[in-house]
C-alpha cells in the first residue's frame, strides 16, 4: 500500500522560503523510473503541477516556477522534499506530494495535502 | 507551453450520463488521465492512459481521447459522483506535466 504525507509549515511570511516534505512508504527510489510529484491548489482554483523527481535523480520542473523551486530526494529516508523561495500571498494554497508509477505518467496515490498560508 | 481547457462546470440528472471534456492542441496523441476530487480532499485517479480504470474504479467511469479533444464518460450517474475533475497529460516533448482547469460536476 502505498501512503505519502506532506509536512511543513502551516503559515508563512513574505520573502520566506518554504520547505515542505513529503514522507513516503510502500514504494521506494530503488525502483528505476519511479517519481514524485509536488502539485498544490490555491483555494477554490484549479492544480497547479509545480516539480516531478525520478528515481534516477532527474528533475523537471514548472517554467513558471523554476527559479524559485528546488526538489530533492532522501532515499534512505524515503523522503522528497520541495523548497520554494520568496514566497508570496499568491503562494497561499494546499500543497501536494503524488507517486507517479514506473513508466506511468500520471499520477496514483496522492497525499492528504498541507494548506501553506503566506500573510504578512 | 501546453494548454489543457475544461468547461467550468457540468450537470446532470442521477441515472443518466455526464461527459466532461477536455480540450487540447493534438491531444489525441496524448496519454490523458482524469482525477475526481471532492471538496477537502486529495484528487483521486478515476482513469489514465486515457481509458483504464485503476482498481476499485467502477465502469460506470470510462475515457476516449481523439484529435482535439479527450471525453471522461459518467454513466449512471450517482449523487456521490458530484466532484470537480480535472484532466492531465505529461508532455514529454516540453517535460512539463499539465492540469486542465477542472470542471465541476454538478448532479442535479
Amino acid at each position: 500500500q502505498i501512503t505519502l504525507k506532506e509536512s511543513g509549515p502551516t503559515l508563512m511570511k513574505p520573502t520566506q522560503t518554504l520547505t515542505l516534505t513529503c514522507s513516503f512508504s510502500g514504494f521506494s527510489f530503488t525502483t528505476p523510473g519511479v517519481g514524485v510529484g509536488c502539485i498544490r491548489q490555491p483555494p477554490g482554483k484549479a492544480l497547479e503541477w509545480l516539480g516531478l523527481i525520478y528515481s534516477d535523480d532527474d528533475k523537471r520542473y514548472s517554467p513558471s516556477l523554476k527559479s524559485r523551486l528546488t526538489i530533492t530526494k532522501d532515499s534512505s529516508r524515503n523522503q522528497v522534499v520541495l523548497t520554494m523561495t520568496n514566497m508570496d500571498p499568491v503562494d497561499t494554497a494546499t500543497y501536494f506530494c503524488a507517486h507517479k508509477p514506473r513508466g506511468g505518467t500520471h499520477f496514483d496515490f496522492w497525499g492528504q495535502g498541507t494548506l501553506v498560508t503566506v500573510s504578512s | 507551453s501546453y494548454v489543457l481547457s475544461q468547461s467550468p462546470s457540468v450537470s446532470v440528472a442521477p441515472g443518466r450520463t455526464a461527459s466532461i471534456t477536455c480540450q487540447g492542441e493534438n491531444i489525441g496523441r496524448y496519454s490523458l488521465h482524469w482525477y475526481q476530487q471532492k471538496p477537502g480532499q486529495a484528487p483521486l485517479l478515476v482513469v489514465y492512459d486515457t481509458s483504464d480504470r485503476p482498481s476499485g474504479i467502477p465502469e460506470r467511469f470510462s475515457g476516449s481521447n481523439s484529435g482535439n479533444m479527450a471525453t471522461l464518460t459518467i454513466s449512471r450517474v450517482e449523487a456521490g459522483d458530484e466532484a470537480d475533475y480535472y484532466c492531465q497529460l505529461d508532455d514529454g516533448h516540453s517535460g512539463q506535466v499539465v492540469f486542465g482547469g477542472g470542471t465541476k460536476l454538478t448532479v442535479l
